[in-house]
């Protein structure tokens, strides 16, 4: 099982409507859930961090699953310019030293149409 | 500087070439890490640099790969004898610490090996 496991898509959404992705992670002490967005040919870019409790940013809401390994994103009332590649990042906690850096997940191609 | 400055941004060099890319973090983060990634890919970890800590070096794909950090500061990332498989973008990231919160990432360097 990869680590970080997401449907690629694309995703082809009517702007207005509701959309949302899974990403499922296999390390289970993983300790820190994201999501990035990336346009493209740009940089990824911080959308929002997942708590255990869920948050939400505007038209965006963010779950986190730990029992099934999961996390979710969730996008209302679309917008063309949410037009983009959103990419699942989980952080891992390794014991004994090594790095914990953010392990990405290949993305969600997610295509807003007028 | 206010975000992270990556450069060149675009480097086309000849197989067999060495290329050294630059990366300068946010002033005051802690956490460099190098990334590249591959057209349609995700993003693959390369090398991990925290303080004045031993680097993680786990991500590079061979010892033609290289990284130093100077000053704890300015960054470089050296590839000698390119390979074609070596083009992709190459993406420098910045955070206050080994977490993040969340990490910024420079617009990349896109490294064409002809």
């Amino acid at each position: 099982r990869k680590e970080v496991e997401q449907d690629p898509g694309p995703f082809n959404v009517p702007e207005g409507a509701t959309v949302a992705f899974n990403c499922t992670y296999s390390n289970s002490a993983s300790q820190s859930f994201f999501w990035y967005r990336q346009d493209c040919r740009k940089e990824p870019k911080l959308l929002m961090s997942v708590y255990s409790s869920g948050n939400e940013d505007g038209r965006f809401t963010a779950q986190l699953n730990r029992a099934s390994q999961y996390i979710s994103l969730l996008i209302r009332d679309s917008k063309l310019s949410d037009s983009a590649t959103y990419l699942c990042v989980v952080n891992p906690r390794y014991s004994g030293g090594g790095a914990d850096g953010l392990t990405f997940g290949k993305g969600t191609h997610l295509i807003i149409q007028p | 500087g206010a975000g992270v400055s990556q450069s060149p941004s675009n480097k086309v060099t000849e197989k067999g070439k060495d290329v050294e890319l630059r990366c300068d973090p946010i002033s005051g983060h802690t956490a460099l890490y190098w990334y590249r990634q591959s057209l349609g890919q995700g993003l693959e970890f390369l090398i991990y640099f925290q303080g004045n800590s031993a680097p993680d070096k786990s991500g590079l794909p061979s010892d033609r790969f290289s990284a130093e950090r100077t000053g704890g500061s300015v960054s470089t990332l050296t590839i000698q004898r390119t390979q074609q498989e070596d083009s992709a973008v190459y993406l420098c990231a910045s955070s206050l610490g080994r977490r993040g919160p969340g990490y910024t990432f420079g617009s990349g360097t896109r490294l064409t090996v002809v």
